[in-house]
């Protein structure tokens, strides 16, 4: 079984472009979260999403950052033009069930570097 | 803020001694969970505890609930060097419990 399959593993961009981070989650699950980790940092909770659902996007910058999860295809994290801040490792997860009941599966992580 | 906070920022124990990491959050939780990660890689789920248990344990692991201070602990005993990483604790906090939000993390450092 694959796991959860990130890509790309590493993105460099200039400033103003956009970034956009894939994430296939696991066979089966339909709940996928986007993490946000800067370097010796634990990870920022972003985006809770279900199929063609935004969940709970509470942690997601109000501006040049979204999320989707279509019925088909993976889940897109997009960065509209992006900072050097945004500069990060970028983490999905998914689930087969509610956070509430189930352990999450880890991608390994798309890294961000903004020039 | 943090919903999870473990406790020490940072350890560095020699081979065979036991590790333990702490972990306090602030509200209601459905079940806390511990996960490791090795530098440069994601996270992997390593055990996780509901909220009616006190206790639970997996291989060298014993991670222990404590609802009335909000707090738990994961033991690692025996460590060996390749229980280096950052452990991090995670609950999916109330009342909606549709989220998991992790704590800044622990990074254990084993010295063979």
């Amino acid at each position: 079984n694959a796991g959860v399959m990130q890509n790309p593993r590493h993105l460099v961009r200039r400033r103003g472009q956009e970034a956009r981070l894939r994430c296939s989650p696991m066979k089966g699950h339909s709940h996928v979260y986007w993490y946000r980790q800067l370097p010796e940092e634990g990870l920022k909770f972003m985006v809770y999403l279900q199929k063609e659902n935004i969940i709970d996007e509470s942690g997601m910058p109000k501006e040049r950052f979204s999320a989707e999860f279509p019925k088909e295809g993976p889940s897109i994290l997009r960065i509209q033009q992006v900072v050097r801040g945004d500069s990060a490792a970028y983490f999905c997860a998914s689930s087969g069930a509610l956070a509430a009941t189930g352990e999450l599966f880890f991608g390994e992580g798309s890294r961000l570097t903004v020039l | 803020s943090q919903q999870g906070e473990e406790d020490p920022q940072a350890l560095s124990i020699q081979e065979g001694e036991n590790a333990t990491m702490n972990c306090s959050y602030k509200t209601s939780i459905n079940n806390l969970q511990w996960y490791r990660q090795n530098s440069g890689r994601g996270l992997v789920h390593l055990i996780l505890i509901r909220s009616n248990e006190r206790e639970k344990h997996s291989g060298r692991l014993r991670v222990t609930l404590d609802t009335s201070k909000k707090s738990s602990s994961l033991l690692i005993t025996a460590s060996r060097a390749a229980d280096t990483a950052s452990y991090f604790c995670a609950t999916a906090p109330g009342p909606s419990y549709d989220k998991v939000i992790f704590g800044p993390g622990t990074s254990l450092s084993v010295i063979p």
